[in-house]
């Protein structure tokens, strides 16, 4: 099936760094992708909602100046978490749905995460 | 708002035992409605759905039935195999959205022991 994996798997960064985090559909194209976050013994929150070569929409209460979304292509988005600071610790994860003959329409296939801690 | 309630964990079941997790709903409208699987260090994986009332979802050997007048779509097994232990989480996608917004439940670990 179709495969979705996201780079770092973990990353550890000081308070005020940005971070980037990768998320690319392997053998699809991924017209729209989508990120969330999810807190220990919560549900997935979704942050945004990204269509490729468009600016992202934003969930209610997420700021977008804070995590910048990029989707550039139709393999790649990116989520990068700027001036970084203990409570954006947490496990961000990303979907994505697209076409292809790998891809079944309208199912969002999801990476495994990336867990960042900020210190 | 829509949200998706599910039983807390962890489900502890020896192996060939039946399983159900309970889930159920509050949407406006007829929302689809999904349970999807996480295997540990690996993504979400889509185990089933079912888009409207009275439908069955199976696969895998789990099955799910949508229930409006319970609102409910618990996943259920007939013989759980070790293999099945991860998290399992109930989602639902509102009908009044243009896009396809997964609204998640908080997962249900499960955890099987020969």
């Amino acid at each position: 099936g179709a495969v979705v994996s996201q780079h770092p798997s973990r990353v550890i960064c000081k308070s005020g760094t940005s971070v980037k985090i990768e998320c690319r559909s392997l053998d699809f194209q991924a017209t729209t992708m989508f990120w969330y976050r999810q807190f220990p013994k919560k549900s997935l929150m979704l942050m945004a909602t990204s269509n490729e070569g468009s600016k992202a929409t934003y969930e209610q209460g997420v700021e977008k100046d804070k995590f910048l979304i990029n989707h550039a292509s139709l393999t790649l988005s990116t989520l990068t978490v700027t001036s970084a600071h203990p409570e954006d610790s947490s496990f961000y994860i990303c979907s994505a749905r697209g076409s292809g003959r790998r891809a079944i329409t309208d199912t969002q296939y999801f990476g495994p995460g990336t867990r960042l801690t900020v210190l | 708002g829509d949200s998706v309630t599910q039983m807390e964990g962890p489900v502890t079941l020896s192996e060939e035992a039946f399983l159900t997790i309970n889930c159920t709903y509050t949407a406006t409208g007829y929302p689809s409605l999904f349970w999807y699987v996480q295997y540990p260090g690996e993504g979400l994986q889509l185990l089933l759905k079912a888009t409207k009332a009275d439908d069955k979802g199976s696969n895998k050997g789990f099955e799910a039935t949508y229930r409006k007048e319970t609102t409910s779509f618990h996943l259920e097994k007939g013989s759980v195999q070790v293999s099945d232990s991860a998290v399992y989480f109930c989602a639902l996608v509102p009908r009044s959205y243009n896009t396809d917004k997964l609204i998640f439940g908080t997962g249900t670990r499960l955890q099987v022991f020969p």
